[in-house]
């Protein structure tokens, strides 16, 4: 099976701009996680989509947001960007059964504002 | 809310000597998963412990859930330069559908 794929991989964006990453999950998973990871904070929890719904939302404001479409590809914006918000945004998939919780993480978008 | 800390942050070691991080939970975990993500890469998990004193091994890794799952450690016996990287702990605190949440990791340095 292919693995969970990311789009863009880099990007460049200034403050104010507003932001799309793009998360293709691993076929037949049907969770999609977003984390946020940046040098100081570590991997930080963003949300959470299963089945086109929101399960889970970290402690981000509401700026960041998301969504998932029918065939589980998942989508998260950023508005009104500021630099804190440079980081490498992960996107990771699981199957979502009581057994199998892995989580499959993506290459990661990088996203650098100016 | 819940909270996952992890310590050591940083860890430098020679090749061939023993390495240890652990994770401590604010609250009760149904379960912890351990994840590896090697310079410039991504996340790679490594194990799930689910049981109350669960012990797991993977040829020179060690993971322990404890007894009251508050807590895990990882330890790697007789390092070696492969093993550099970050080593993440991320406990689950409601079943399958509570947020997972991640330790800060720690970063292993591998001198040879």
């Amino acid at each position: 099976k292919a693995g969970v794929t990311q789009t863009p991989r880099y990007l460049i964006k200034t403050r104010g701009q507003q932001v799309t990453l793009s998360c293709s999950p691993i076929s037949g998973h049907r969770s999609v996680s977003w984390y946020q990871q940046t040098p100081g904070q570590g991997l930080q929890f963003l949300f959470e989509y299963f089945s086109e719904t929101q399960r889970n939302k970290g402690n981000f404001p509401g700026r960041f947001s998301g969504r998932q479409f029918s065939n589980s590809r998942s989508e998260m914006n950023v508005s009104t960007l500021e630099l804190g918000d440079s980081a490498l945004y992960l996107c990771a998939s699981s199957p979502d059964r009581a057994d199998q919780e892995t989580q499959y993480f993506g290459p990661g978008t990088r996203l650098l504002v100016l | 809310g819940q909270q996952v800390m992890q310590i050591p942050q940083y860890q430098h070691v020679q090749e061939g000597e023993d390495f240890t991080t652990y994770c401590n939970s604010s609250t009760t975990l149904s379960n912890i998963q351990w994840y590896k993500q090697r310079p410039g890469g991504h996340p790679v998990f490594l194990i799930q412990l689910v049981k109350s004193g669960e012990v797991k091994k993977q040829k020179r890794l060690t993971f322990q859930f404890g007894e009251a799952k508050k807590n895990s450690s990882l330890h790697i016996t007789a390092t070696q330069t492969t093993d550099v990287g970050t080593y993440f702990c991320a406990g689950r605190s409601s079943g399958n559908t509570g947020k997972l949440i991640f330790g800060q990791g720690t970063t292993l340095q591998v001198k040879p």
